[in-house]
């Protein structure tokens, strides 16, 4: 499974784009990236996945690289309703071995610049 | 559709207490994830079913813990005796099998979880 790498804290003041870096170089050739949110008390939440360029939603812009070992998750405005912990997985749904194997790190906890 | 449910939402027992969770997972869905989150850090995936089989459980305590998903719907865990670091939150999550896509990862929907306190 490909490690991922992302900061533990990032801050933004409101109104700004924020993007956030997630690093996986060992990503395998049939790996998608997927970021997950989490807000306190609830389970964490799909954004948006990608494999590949550039990949936008309602929610947020997921940038990736021609060589994939890394990926930027970028949320155009930030407001208050978007402190929450953000999560990059790596995985490739279980294709080789059978089954979907998800593995969340520390994530990344996002929050307002006072 | 209806998300993943699960309950109790909170639950507090002592030391070498049992506890059981529940979890109905988003119907159709035929994978299903038990995680385990300590406060300040990332879900630990306990276990994980296809259907009604174990797909992995490496990360499962099985002096303590079992789970069971017996008609490949509904799902149980259990913790038999309890300690005091099992205190955390419990989170189901269930994802579509991408029958017929070559590759990919089938986004996991989860639900808010039993938060466990062990005393």
């Amino acid at each position: 499974l490909a490690k991922t790498t992302q900061p533990i804290s990032m801050d933004s003041y409101e109104g700004q784009e924020v993007n956030i870096t997630c690093s996986h170089n060992n990503i395998a050739t049939n790996d998608y990236i997927t970021w997950y949110q989490q807000f306190p008390s609830q389970g964490p939440r799909f954004i948006i996945q990608g494999y590949k360029t550039k990949v936008t939603n309602e929610v947020a812009s997921l940038f990736i690289p021609a060589d994939r070992k890394s990926s930027t998750l970028s949320l155009p405005r930030f407001s208050l309703s978007d402190t929450a912990v953000y999560y990059c997985l790596v995985g490739d749904g279980g294709v080789r071995t059978g089954g979907f194997k998800t593995i969340f790190g520390a994530g990344t906890r996002l929050f307002v610049k006072a | 559709e209806a998300g993943v449910a699960q309950s109790p939402r909170y639950k507090i027992i002592e030391k070498r207490q049992s506890v059981a969770f529940w979890c109905n997972p988003i119907s159709g869905h035929a994978t299903l994830y038990w995680y385990q989150q300590i406060l300040g850090q990332g879900p630990k995936l306990l276990i994980q079913f296809q259907n009604n089989g174990v797909v992995d459980d490496s990360q499962l305590p099985k002096d303590r813990f079992s789970a069971e998903r017996l008609k490949g719907v509904d799902s149980t865990l259990k913790i038999q005796p309890a300690k005091l670091e099992d205190s955390a939150v419990y989170l189901c999550a269930s994802s579509l099998v991408s029958r017929g896509r070559p590759v990919g990862h089938s986004p996991l929907h989860f639900g808010n979880g039993t938060r466990l306190t062990v005393t």
